[in-house]
């Protein structure tokens, strides 16, 4: 069993596309989390999400969005793919409280051409 | 003001040789979590170890412990016996009540066990 999922593992596109990238949990955490991971290895929040809240980090660009059709799954949805956008997409889950770890999903490695 | 601190980059250890990667943090929260993971070549980020503010004890998880140090606001961690399966990257982690459910990560320490 698979505790955080996403799909696909690799996403290849041309400048310009849109695209989404799935994420699920079967924790039955409540709070989901998207990250971006560069080539240098630095891990970005990009967004945070609880079916209370959703808390975006600021410096994302607004191409980027989260969706949660439920508790245990929040997608990101790119449009208008830039060269930049080229990363490592890894989606987490954990449960309130600040003593909780978080669990990640295994990554999607994007490419953009 | 950074809130997590991995001073070094990159590590070596020599294989069965015990290796500490340092990490301070940063905050005015009493009630904070410390975590650390590890990121193989492979890719995925795997969980290793915690410690809560209010831990009288340091953390231990086989050979993995975390030598927490409160009045000075840091959380190394320590991995003895090191074997070639330890080569990776290694994240310092901190989770707050004050700012919710947000983490704030380190940027990553690079170990390599040399045979």
């Amino acid at each position: 069993d698979t505790a955080v999922s996403q799909t696909p593992k690799y996403l290849v596109t041309q400048m310009g596309n849109d695209k989404s990238i799935k994420c699920e949990q079967n924790l039955g955490h409540d709070t989901m989390y998207w990250y971006k991971q560069d080539s240098k290895k630095f891990l970005k929040i990009m967004f945070s999400y609880n079916n209370k809240e959703l808390i975006i980090n600021e410096t994302v660009p607004n191409r980027f969005s989260p969706k949660s059709p439920d508790k245990a799954h929040l997608n990101l949805h790119i449009n208008s793919l830039e060269l930049g956008d080229s990363a490592v997409y890894f989606c987490a889950s954990s449960q309130g409280g600040y003593l909780n770890e978080q669990f990640f999903g295994p990554g999607t490695r994007l490419t953009v051409l | 003001a950074q809130k997590i601190t991995q001073t070094q980059p990159g590590m070596f250890v020599q294989e069965k040789e015990a290796v500490t990667l340092d990490c301070t943090y940063d905050t005015s929260d009493p009630s904070y979590g410390l975590f650390w993971y590890k990121q193989p070549s492979s890719g995925e980020m795997i969980f290793l170890i915690y410690q809560g503010s209010y831990d009288q004890q340091n953390a231990t998880e086989g050979r993995y412990s975390l030598n927490f140090q409160k009045a000075r606001k840091s959380a190394n961690l320590v991995i003895s016996a090191s074997q070639l399966g330890d080569s990776a990257m290694y994240f310092c982690a901190m989770r707050e009540v004050n700012t919710g459910n947000q983490f704030y990560f380190g940027t990553g320490t690079s170990l390599t066990v040399i045979p």
